[in-house]
């Protein structure tokens, strides 16, 4: 079983959609991390969310923590063909050390 | 400021072969992490170093090994490839012991036959 459970592992969409994707444990975490890989890069990261219900924004993307702190959603609103890409949901070890990654939500928008 | 860089971007070895794969860290960064990334899966972490010493590892057996540079440069060792080592390696640079944001190269892509 993994820390961090990702759904759906794949969504092809039509570029306008609105889409959540979602980053699932049954463990309680300090903090997460959103990270977005596109093809022939590593993981860039997009937000980190730190208390129980916080709610970022990044542009057209709103990240949310549960407030529990064992999950998180990540939104786009208005999906572009430019969203195309891999997003990794990831927690840092207590030793801030070794991020445990997610398995991903591979996403395709389409022109 | 320059950012992460890997070499090389992608080769192909054959089972039992060892393989060298190299990372320049960000300018200003005092830990290097790698991390496997297999094909469709999250990435997995292998080790990281800080000043030139292993500072944590991750479940990879001793034939990975790593080694940092003074000039924050960092090596991944792979001793006695299998054909499940075919994957993304990642490398990323931090600073602080990784608590700070990780940067990650664009990986190198390693295919074993």
């Amino acid at each position: 079983t993994q820390l961090l459970e990702q759904s759906p592992q794949f969504l092809s969409i039509q570029e306008g959609e609105n889409l959540t994707v979602y980053c699932n444990s049954s463990s309680v975490f300090s903090s997460l991390q959103w990270y977005r890989q596109e093809p022939g890069e590593g993981p860039v990261l997009l937000v980190t969310v730190v208390t129980g219900g916080e709610v970022k924004k990044l542009k057209r993307l709103t990240f949310q923590f549960g407030d529990a702190r064992k999950d998180s959603s990540l939104h786009i609103t208005a999906a572009q063909p430019g969203d195309t890409g891999l997003y990794l949901c990831a927690v840092l070890n207590n030793a801030g050390n070794m991020l445990t990654f997610g398995g991903g939500t591979r996403l395709m928008v389409k022109p | 400021e320059t950012g992460v860089t890997q070499s090389p971007t992608h080769l192909i070895k054959t089972r039992g072969q060892q393989v060298t794969l190299r990372c320049s860290s960000q300018s200003g960064h005092n830990t290097v992490s790698w991390y496997q990334q297999a094909l469709g899966q999250g990435p997995q972490f292998i080790f990281q170093y800080y000043r030139e010493e292993e500072n944590g590892r991750g479940n990879f057996p001793p034939r990975f090994s790593g080694l940092q540079f003074p000039n924050y440069s960092s090596e991944l060792n792979v001793n006695a490839l299998e054909l499940d080592d075919s994957a993304l390696y990642l490398c990323a640079s931090g600073g602080r012991r990784g608590r700070d944001e990780q940067f990650f190269g664009p990986g190198t892509r390693l295919t074993v036959l």
